[in-house]
């Protein structure tokens, strides 16, 4: 089965903080998406790569930036937390062909 | 770019009862439509998906329809079970890039 294994389950930061937050996925994967999730809101993108060192900004990408040095690896970075940004953050990979995407278990971030 | 508008937001049914919810998108490019489901805790899971060419899709409980004149596409679950009480999210997207638009969610309840 395909993983996708993002860091932590819960985090608290404080306002002004980096925030990073890591997702892998162990298939080989080349697409990897970062969204969050918020009640009434549905899933919405924030960013995704197609291939190492290559993003691309999804629908909501302010506040945001990702890093991809690693086809495995695809890593969330809020440059300075605000409260807004309290949310279930979820990564997903998928590969051209497959059945659509296989989610991590999510972060859920607050900021205080 | 693609929208996805997703109905009811809550529904609530009796063990053994259909459940139906329904989804309108956009874009008329876009060729795959995937369903999750999201228990307490855990990422989205995949539970069905369609593709445009295919009028309806079937998985023993569940079954999805597609509309493309109509761009509305639509889950069916029948004989319903306490055990499908989860969130219910689709997406609509493009199978050759992979990135999934979401709807706003369902948030189903069966009760015993």
């Amino acid at each position: 089965d395909v993983k996708v294994t993002q860091s932590s389950r819960y985090l608290v930061k404080r306002t002004g903080e980096k925030v990073f937050l890591e997702c892998v996925q162990d298939m080989d994967h080349e697409n990897m998406f970062w969204y969050r999730q918020d009640p009434g809101l549905g899933l919405r993108l924030i960013y995704f790569s197609y291939d190492v060192k290559m993003k691309e900004k999804g629908d909501i990408p302010e506040g945001y930036s990702v890093s991809r040095e690693k086809k495995e690896r695809f890593s969330l970075i809020l440059e300075s937390a605000s409260t807004n940004q309290t949310s279930m953050y979820l990564c997903a990979s998928s590969t051209t062909g497959s059945r659509g995407y296989t989610f991590g278990s999510g972060t859920r971030l607050t900021v205080v | 770019g693609e929208n996805v508008e997703q109905h009811p937001s809550t529904l609530s049914v009796q063990e053994g009862d259909s459940a139906v919810i329904k989804c309108t998108y956009s874009d008329s490019a876009s060729n795959y439509f995937p369903w999750y489901k999201q228990e307490l805790g855990k990422g989205p899971q995949l539970i069905i998906d369609i593709r445009s060419n295919v009028g309806e899709k079937k998985d023993q409980r569940i079954a999805v329809t597609l509309n493309k004149t109509a761009k509305h596409f639509s889950l069916h679950i029948t004989e319903t079970q306490p055990e499908d009480s989860a969130v219910y999210f689709c997406a609509a997207g493009d199978t050759g890039f992979q990135k999934l638009v979401f709807g706003t969610g369902t948030r189903l309840l069966v009760s015993p």
